[in-house]
């Protein structure tokens, strides 16, 4: 059964970049699709982007000129980065599977917050 | 980008009741459309796919139906690990949205 873990800093300070990494174990991350969400506290949810085989990327609109989600097929591990930082971009972040380029998300990782501060 | 939006944002219900949680899309999506279960500190966790399949271990109780661009989750009879915050998402365009939730209590 596939399972994710996000990693990364807890802490950011504004204007910085912030750098994620999800490892993938119980299956190969180059079949599928790849999806960043994140989730400012008490709220709701925001599809950040996805990749697929480290060739194809799709970002949301809203956070495209900021967002580079990448691949590392020899440690099965997806990345993302954030550049230029607010406190805005506090929030849980999570890694999360899909089966296609329009479709669900499943499964998650259990998610890792950021807080963006100096 | 296709919005989402869920009604009500709270529902207020007792164990044993039916509870019914509405989500619209601004614009047609088909049946691409999906139902999570989120409880505090953890990841959500999909109930419900393409608008009426329920996804494999999910208990009977929950059902997803759709009417044009309105969908619904209906909890047929409420239970103590079904308190949560439930959303939805369209899958429709490249640009997946999610409804802003509707949380049980």
């Amino acid at each position: 059964q596939v399972q994710l873990q996000e990693s990364g800093p807890g802490l950011v300070k504004p204007s910085e970049t912030l750098s994620l990494t999800c490892t993938v174990s119980g299956g190969s991350i180059t079949s599928y699709y790849w999806s960043w969400i994140r989730q400012p506290p008490g709220k709701g949810l925001e599809w950040i982007g996805y990749i697929y085989y480290s060739t194809t990327t799709n970002y949301n609109p809203s956070l495209k000129s900021r967002v580079t989600i990448s691949l590392d097929t020899s440690k099965n591990q997806l990345s993302l980065n954030l550049t230029s930082v607010t406190a805005a971009d506090t929030a849980v972040y999570y890694c999360a599977r899909s089966r296609n380029y329009l479709d669900w998300f499943g499964p998650w990782g259990q998610g890792t917050l950021v807080t963006v501060s100096s | 980008d296709i919005q989402m939006t869920q009604s009500p944002s709270t529902l207020s219900a007792s164990i044993g009741d039916r509870v019914t949680i509405t989500c619209r899309a601004s614009q047609s999506i088909s049946s691409w459309l999906a139902w999570y279960q989120q409880k505090p500190g953890t990841a959500p966790k999909v109930l419900v796919y393409k608008a009426s399949t329920l996804q494999s271990g999910v208990p009977s109780r929950f059902s997803g139906s759709r009417s044009g661009t309105e969908f619904t989750l209906t909890i047929s009879s409420l239970q103590p690990d079904d308190f949560a915050t439930y959303y939805c998402q369209q899958y429709n365009s490249y640009s997946p949205t999610f409804g802003p939730g509707t949380k049980v209590d």
